[in-house]
């Protein structure tokens, strides 16, 4: 199965700031990645697919970049409502597989 | 509104079975395919597996952890996807989401999941 990794695993941040989550891969997904935002209690919600698509609806401070085994999801300017914890997810063979988490705090 | 709801979780023992239900709506059901996930008490995510479109064969494929102990179907007539759990172990202790895939074919096809459920709990204890 493919290894997905995610760093940081937790991030401190403020409003306003930009932030940058790196994922990588243990084999080449191509483009074949998704993100996710989960907040406590909910159920996670689709950010990003094909690795730099945004999602209808996403608001567009959120993008995604990278192919192959290296991505990076990043939020221009932290909004209050986007401290919460995020997935990279591999699609581009089974198992599909995740990334541990970036909890995204405030600082 | 494109809705996902699962029910059926429950508290079970060891060895039992469970059927966990999505009941969907506000879409073409049978337009697309259908996967869980599942995360466990402060864990992360994990892919369990997920069926085809019936009009692709509706086969199935799952994570290695459950492959022979759970099964994905469907029916399009109902517009819900189920996932039957066999021989329960304590570490399927989890909050089990449905989700819908949107397909894409480039050489070969490609899922990624666009809508997700509330989730339903289910706990293996004794």
């Amino acid at each position: 199965d493919i290894q997905m990794t995610q760093s940081p695993s937790t991030l401190s941040a403020s409003v306003g700031d930009r932030v940058t989550i790196t994922c990588r891969a243990s084999q080449s997904i191509s483009s074949w990645l998704a993100w996710y935002q989960q907040k406590p209690g909910k159920a996670p919600k689709l950010l990003i697919y094909k690795a730099s698509s945004l999602e209808n609806g996403v608001p567009s401070r959120f993008s995604g970049s990278g192919s192959g085994t290296e991505f990076t999801l990043t939020i221009s300017s932290l909004q209050p409502d986007d401290f919460a914890t995020y997935y990279c997810q591999q699609y581009n063979s089974y198992s599909w597989t995740f990334g541990q988490g970036t909890k995204v705090e405030i600082k | 509104e494109v809705e996902l709801v699962e029910s059926g979780g429950d508290l079970v023992q060891p060895g039992r079975s469970l059927r966990l239900s999505c009941t969907t709506s506000g879409f073409t059901f049978g337009d697309y395919a259908m996967s869980w996930v599942r995360q466990a008490p402060g864990k992360g995510l994990e892919w369990v597996g997920f069926t085809r479109r019936t009009g692709d064969g509706g086969t199935t494929e799952y994570v290695a952890s459950v492959k022979g102990r759970f099964t994905i179907s469907r029916d399009d007539s109902k517009s819900i996807a189920y996932l039957q759990m066999n021989s329960l172990k304590t570490e399927d202790t989890a909050v089990y989401y449905c989700t819908r895939l949107k397909m894409v074919y480039a050489t070969n096809y490609y899922y990624y999941m666009d809508v997700w459920g509330k989730g339903t709990t289910v706990t293996v204890s004794s």
